[in-house]
């Protein structure tokens, strides 16, 4: 079953204007962790955030904010004033404490955010 | 430049041959994972070593896949008679030991697979 959803394949926006990245995820165990990363054209992987699931603040980073909240299973990901440079593919993954993979990430099938001038 | 490295970036071979992609990861990591992305998806676990001992595979991994991580360093992913198939990238990851507040996981650039 997949654990982590996202809804959203493809997003295109013009630049400056906010846009919201949903993810759903599922799991029984009671801690784990939530995580997004960002991969532009040139392949990598690259990590944003990090929330465990004892800390349900919500972060701001910049231009960047998340929004966790467990009674809906969702950690969605908002990003405002957007810029060109924010195009890429962008990642939901959770990692369970009680996985047989060493905290292996289960990852979303991402959503390509295209922003345009 | 301190981060995972992979090796090589990209890799064009011919149905049925062998191929072997590398990874360095992190230098104080001791957790080292191999993910496999096709196109359009989401990247797959194959694989991780806790420092030498490879501790979890993946059913995605196949008897012609075989990794391995001599002395707990660099690890070499193979795969054997490839086939059209295995086209894809290959991440490998890295993590240190798992500190209280969970384990962050960073990535490589991938090595790109092109089965012809």
């Amino acid at each position: 079953a997949q654990k982590v959803t996202q809804a959203q394949t493809e997003i295109s926006v013009v630049e400056k204007e906010d846009v919201t990245l949903d993810c759903v995820y599922e799991t029984r165990d009671t801690t784990y962790y939530l995580f997004w990363y960002k991969q532009p054209p040139s392949g990598e992987l690259v990590f944003l955030i990090r929330r465990n699931s004892f800390d349900e603040q919500n972060e701001i980073s910049g231009r960047y904010s998340w929004n966790f909240q467990k009674s809906t299973s969702s950690f969605n990901f908002t990003i405002t004033a957007s810029q060109v440079v924010d195009s890429a593919v962008y990642f939901c993954a959770l990692s369970e404490a009680n996985s047989n993979s060493g905290y292996a990430l289960n990852f979303g099938k991402g959503t390509s955010l295209l922003v345009t001038p | 430049d301190t981060g995972v490295s992979q090796d090589p970036r990209h890799k064009i071979t011919k149905r049925g041959q062998n191929v072997t992609f590398r990874c360095d990861p992190i230098s104080e990591h001791n957790r080292l994972y191999w993910y496999r992305q096709t196109l359009g998806q989401g990247p797959e676990f194959l694989t991780y070593f806790q420092n030498e001992a490879q501790l979890e595979k993946s059913r995605l991994l196949s008897d012609r896949f075989s990794a391995e991580r001599p002395k707990g360093s660099f690890s070499t992913l193979e795969i054997q008679r490839t086939e059209q198939g295995d086209s894809a990238m290959y991440l490998c990851a890295s993590s240190p030991a798992i500190p209280l507040s969970g384990n962050t996981i960073y990535f490589g650039e991938g090595s790109w697979l092109t089965v012809v």
